[in-house]
């Protein structure tokens, strides 16, 4: 099994579409969650973190519950510009910085 | 912002030779940087955790004797690809934290170097 799993997608959705993204961790453990976002041939870029109380950032939203392992990311009103993958990201404990990242889950927005 | 310089960002070589590729932090310090490698379609997957001063930590299944790191300074880390083989083209990404930072904070990424071997 792997330690963090994404439904590879790809995700097709019109522009100004709502779109959900879902990820499961295996490691009880984990402490720190995160949401990168990666283009076509370029780094991960960090486009947010994941709290237990569930954050907000614009059009953004992510959501953790520690219960059943499970992170999320909604996406209200997108933009062709989201067109990306969606890298799930889980910190194991302690302090030793070690991600451990998901397949990812391909978004492509069209017009 | 935190900024992570990763060079060269492609390189082709041919098979046999080796490989340097750099990582440096331009505005903060790091004990620690970490490498990834990524494959087409798969997600990144960490080779090593590079301590400054001291030998790297590698993951399962990496060869420590084939992928040299080397963190001499709290801004440098460096991974030497030795003998090259087709079979290690891949994305090559360096990642590291601000040692002023805690522990659980976002890491930040160099832009990747993309290797090729012919």
């Amino acid at each position: 099994r792997k330690e963090v799993e994404q439904d590879p997608g790809p995700f097709n959705v019109p522009e100004g579409a709502t779109v959900a993204f879902n990820c499961t961790y295996s490691n009880s453990a984990s402490q720190s969650f995160f949401w990168y976002r990666q283009d076509c041939r370029k780094e991960p870029k960090l486009l947010m973190s994941v709290y237990s109380s569930g954050n907000e950032d614009g059009r953004f939203t992510a959501q953790l519950n520690r219960a059943s392992q499970y992170i999320s990311l909604l996406i209200r009103d997108s933009k062709l510009s989201d067109s990306a993958t969606y890298l799930c990201v889980v910190s194991l404990s302690g302090n030793t910085g070690k991600l451990i990242f998901g397949q990812g889950t391909t978004l492509q927005v069209k017009p | 912002g935190a900024v992570v310089s990763q060079h060269p960002s492609r390189v082709i070589c041919k098979s046999g030779t080796s490989v340097k590729i750099e990582c440096r932090s331009l505005d903060f310090q790091a004990t620690t940087m970490f490498w990834y490698r990524q494959f087409p379609k798969q997600s990144l997957m960490l080779m090593a955790t590079s301590n400054e001063g001291s030998k790297a930590t590698y993951e399962q299944g990496v060869e420590k004797d084939k992928f040299l790191i080397n963190h001499a300074s709290l801004t440098l880390s460096t991974l030497t690809v030795t003998s090259a083989h087709p079979e290690d083209s891949s994305f090559y990404i360096c990642s590291a934290r601000d040692y002023g930072q805690a522990g659980n904070s976002p890491l930040h990424f160099g832009n990747g170097t993309r290797l090729t071997v012919t």
